[in-house]
């Protein structure tokens, strides 16, 4: 069963903005990770962010983690035309610790 | 980084026809891999845990005799489609993850666009 909703299922900007995507889950959680899918392919690893961290950089990507309020965030800062793609998080549940269980994504198109 | 091979990328086949798709890690050993579903527009769906050298995991809901998983060395998991119908036409990806703890990330193959006509 799906743990996370992203918000918002589709977001459309100009090249050069920022792009926010929410997550939210509901159980608790080991880590949470985001994944970035381009239409028909597999999934590209994009973060980890574990359960007693709150937030973390890598590039031009900022991705924040609130546990008392079970949500995370996805920023990408000056996007490109190439960050046009689903980005989903995904959840290692304490108990499972193994699998990732997956929110519905959110649908990203960066137009130049 | 670690990469995850998964083939075919694509079949199309008659009703009532079995499919293998399989999974492979390149450069590392997975004692576990995951097998997913994706619907178009939609999000992955968990159908199973492979793990090496025993039975596999199927989430609830996923008939282990239409599903048939086996995980037979550190490298390589398959997934068989049995008689497959149009209903199961579906984008299936597999992931796989380093031994180790749950907070390493998963390696995801390309994925198997499977069509039933």
């Amino acid at each position: 069963s799906q743990q996370g909703e992203e918000d918002p299922q589709a977001l459309s900007i100009q090249e050069g903005e920022n792009a926010t995507m929410n997550c939210s889950y509901k159980t608790s959680i080991n880590n949470l990770q985001w994944y970035r899918q381009n239409s028909g392919r597999g999934l590209v690893h994009l973060i980890l962010i574990r359960s007693n961290e709150r937030e973390k950089h890598s590039g031009r990507l900022r991705v924040t983690l609130d546990t008392s309020k079970k949500s995370s965030s996805l920023l990408i800062t000056a996007s490109r035309a190439a960050d046009t793609a689903s980005y989903f998080c995904a959840t290692v549940l304490n108990q499972a610790g193994t699998a990732l269980i997956f929110g519905k994504g959110t649908t990203l198109s960066v137009s130049s | 980084g670690a990469v995850v091979s998964q083939h075919p990328s694509r079949v199309i086949c008659k009703s009532g026809t079995s499919v293998k798709i399989e999974c492979r890690s390149l450069d590392f050993q997975a004692t576990t891999m995951f097998w997913y579903r994706q619907f178009p527009k939609q999000s992955l769906m968990l159908m199973a845990t492979s793990n090496e050298g025993s039975k596999a995991t199927y989430e609830q809901g996923v008939e282990k005799d239409k599903f048939l998983i086996n995980h037979a060395s550190l490298t390589l998991s398959t997934l068989t489609v049995t008689s497959a119908h149009p209903e199961d036409s579906s984008f299936y990806i597999c992931s796989a993850r380093e031994w180790g703890e749950p907070n390493q990330p998963q390696h995801f193959g390309d994925g198997t666009r499977l069509s039933i006509l």
